[in-house]
């Protein structure tokens, strides 16, 4: 798996958009980019992954560079509950999932 | 859909004695993962086991560690003679398939072990 540098934390105010930052300069082509969360210490929560186009589901967005080598995962209204540890991570093999230190959102009220 | 289970959520062992934690995957799932969370630390990948076979187990302590997903039942990790540093967080994800971007792995809630 690529590696990934991830901010040690971020603030975001409640209701405003969250943007988190990823890089992942040595991203090969077939390695896709996942986000996880960790909630306390909840098990990983699986918000979004892709490969080159954005994507946007129900929980967040994900923005893609078109040279692949950074995203940004984008929670469009951030609630409290939102509070967590976000990673991202580069995987093409299907087999593991490399978890680096991740981002620590605090989201204030 | 039930999510994925594992059991117990809470295990308290004795230097030297068996631990064995268990997960059973969301159904459809022939896929499991088991990773290992020490305190204030990042998951770490352990072992990746599909029916009756492991995959790959390149992230398992080499001794005291097994695991196992049965034709039947849930998969099983077992640590035996635990030790104080074994004392962590251990959860367990579940896939439909193993194929990178296709599938996607869903996390149980874990189980915390801790050893006295």
């Amino acid at each position: 798996d690529a590696k990934t540098t991830q901010p040690t934390s971020m603030d975001c105010a409640e209701g405003r958009a969250a943007n988190l930052p990823c890089n992942h300069s040595t991203i090969s082509g077939n390695e896709y980019v996942y986000w996880y969360r960790q909630i306390h210490s909840q098990g990983p929560q699986y918000i979004i992954h892709g490969l080159k186009n954005n994507e946007t589901n129900e929980m967040a967005s994900l923005i893609i560079t078109e040279d692949r080598k950074s995203s940004t995962l984008i929670l469009p209204h951030a609630t409290l509950r939102d509070t967590a540890v976000y990673y991202c991570i580069a995987d093409n093999a299907g087999n593991m999932l490399t978890f680096g230190g991740g981002t620590r959102l605090m989201v204030k009220p | 859909n039930a999510g994925v289970m594992q059991n117990p959520r809470h295990l308290v062992r004795r230097r030297g004695q068996e631990a064995r934690l268990r997960c059973s995957p969301m159904k459809g799932h022939s896929h499991v993962y088991w990773y290992r969370q020490l305190p204030e630390e990042g998951l770490k990948f352990m072992v990746y086991l599909q029916k009756e076979n492991i995959i790959d187990e390149s992230g398992m302590p080499k001794e005291r560690f097994s695991a196992e997903f049965p034709k039947e039942g849930p998969s099983i990790l077992r640590i035996q003679q635990v030790v104080r540093g074994d004392s962590a967080a251990y959860f367990c994800a579940s896939a439909t398939s193993g194929r990178a971007g296709k599938d996607t792995q869903y996390f149980g809630p874990g189980t915390r072990l801790t050893v006295l």
